[in-house]
């Protein structure tokens, strides 16, 4: 069955940067396209960015674009988020998410907590 | 960017219910419209896509309908385990929008 594994987050002070990972399982990963969407505490869904299935086409939200790239390592069937100049608001639960055709979900991760704060 | 409005933003309603949940998009989006559940402390789970096709293990109770700019999903006797916060998403255009949720409580 599909399994989509967060990890790497964490508490980070504002400024510094944080990776996050993704670690896919129970399907060919190489074949489809992610999304990463964040939840802000007592907030609703915001949508970060995509990536196609071969990491050729990336697309971001305003909020995070220049600071936040989506990455892929299709050998290793990780997904990963590499944000830089962290912020206050972008404390929030961070959840990678599988398309089952491009840009439609089927399955999400459990998701992993990213605390913004000196 | 395309803005999703949700109504109600929360609702109480009983055991057995019949429950219909409006999106609205600011702009035609087509059928390119999904809707996602979510209980407390838990991801978002997938319900419908191309905004009235179920995902796959999801019970026809749940169905949707629309296009264009309106949008609107039905539970057809809600249980308690429908009790949680659903959302709509546009993904005709970047970047993608959620709507901002509604609630749905018990009575």
């Amino acid at each position: 069955q599909v399994q989509l594994v967060e990890s790497g987050g964490g508490v980070v002070q504002p400024g510094r940067s944080l990776r996050l990972s993704c670690a896919a399982s129970g399907f060919s990963f190489s074949t489809y396209g992610m999304h990463w969407v964040r939840q802000a505490p007592g907030k609703g869904l915001e949508w970060l960015a995509v990536i196609s299935y071969d990491g050729n086409k990336k697309y971001y939200a305003d909020s995070v674009k220049g600071r936040f790239t989506i990455s892929r390592d299709n050998s290793e069937n990780m997904l990963y988020l590499q944000m830089n100049s962290l912020r206050a608001e972008d404390t929030a639960v961070y959840y990678c998410a599988k398309h089952k055709t491009w840009l439609v979900t089927d399955h999400w991760g459990q998701g992993t907590q990213v605390t913004v704060s000196s | 960017d395309i803005q999703m409005t949700q109504s109600p933003s929360s609702l109480s309603a009983s055991v057995g219910d019949r429950v219909t949940i409006t999106c609205r998009a600011s702009q035609d989006i087509n059928t390119y419209l999904a809707w996602f559940q979510q209980k407390p402390g838990k991801a978002p789970k997938s319900l419908i896509y191309g905004a009235s096709s179920l995902q796959s293990g999801v019970t026809s109770k749940f169905s949707g309908s629309g296009s264009g700019t309106d949008f609107t999903l039905t539970i057809s006797s809600l249980q308690p385990e429908d009790f949680a916060t659903y959302y709509c998403q546009q993904y005709s255009s970047y970047p993608l929008t959620f709507g901002g949720g509604t609630k749905v409580e018990i009575k």
